[in-house]
């Protein structure tokens, strides 16, 4: 089955207000759980990412909190613009190297 | 400091045909990456590679799908006699080797959109 389950599949918000996607995983030797933003027909870019050593990392108005115990992630966009709407993956390790990522959220910014 | 390359950024193949997908991984990289990507979907892993070998390949299909990472030149994707259902973006991903076994950043090229007619 899939390690990384990503809620909500779409995500309207509106431009100024916050956006939030959250991910579970199922192994508990994750250690490190990236995020990636993708544009219509453009690469995954990686956005920011966490290490299990650290419970909330934040750049600028983008910051992921972890939860080990729970076993879940989240990604946190404050003050949305429009160029913020793309589909947004959050991964995580199922071995040292091999990343599985969760199905992506669609995140809507109306202006 | 180029980023991952890709080439073709589009391929045309009618079924039956083979199809050749190249990856050039980020300067100081030695581990390569492959993902497919369907329409509207996500990401899959198919296969990780590092120079001259196959650390991972248990998502590539058995049949028809191979890849190598030789010593000199790109990575390849290589899909022999493709149908409609390997009508994909094929994204390559590299990544540093970083100490201690932590897990790598991976970093994306581009992608291969391939078209099977």
């Amino acid at each position: 089955g899939e390690n990384v389950e990503q809620h909500p599949s779409t995500l309207s918000v509106q431009e100024g207000d916050s956006a939030v996607i959250k991910c579970t995983y199922s192994d508990s030797a994750s250690n490190y759980f990236p995020w990636y933003k993708q544009e219509l027909g453009k690469r995954p870019q990686l956005i920011i990412d966490i290490r299990s050593n650290v419970g909330e990392k934040k750049d600028q108005r983008i910051a992921v909190t972890l939860n080990k115990t729970a076993k879940h992630f989240s990604l946190h966009i404050t003050e949305t613009q429009p160029e913020d709407s793309a589909v947004y993956f959050c991964a995580a390790p199922l071995a040292s190297y091999k990343l599985s990522f969760g199905a992506g959220t669609t995140v809507t910014v109306r202006a | 400091n180029a980023g991952v390359m890709q080439n073709p950024r589009h391929l045309v193949r009618r079924r039956g045909q083979e199809a050749r997908l190249r990856c050039s991984p980020m300067k100081g990289h030695s581990h390569v990456y492959w993902y497919r990507q369907l329409p509207e979907e996500g990401l899959k892993f198919m296969v990780y590679l590092q120079k001259e070998n196959i650390i991972d390949e248990s998502g590539m299909p058995k049949e028809r799908f191979s890849a190598e990472f030789p010593k000199e030149g790109p990575s390849i994707l290589r899909i022999q006699q493709v149908v409609r259902g390997d009508s994909a973006a094929y994204f390559c991903a590299s990544s540093p080797e970083l100490a201690g076994g932590n897990t790598d950043t991976q970093y994306f090229g581009p992608g291969t959109r391939l078209t099977v007619l």
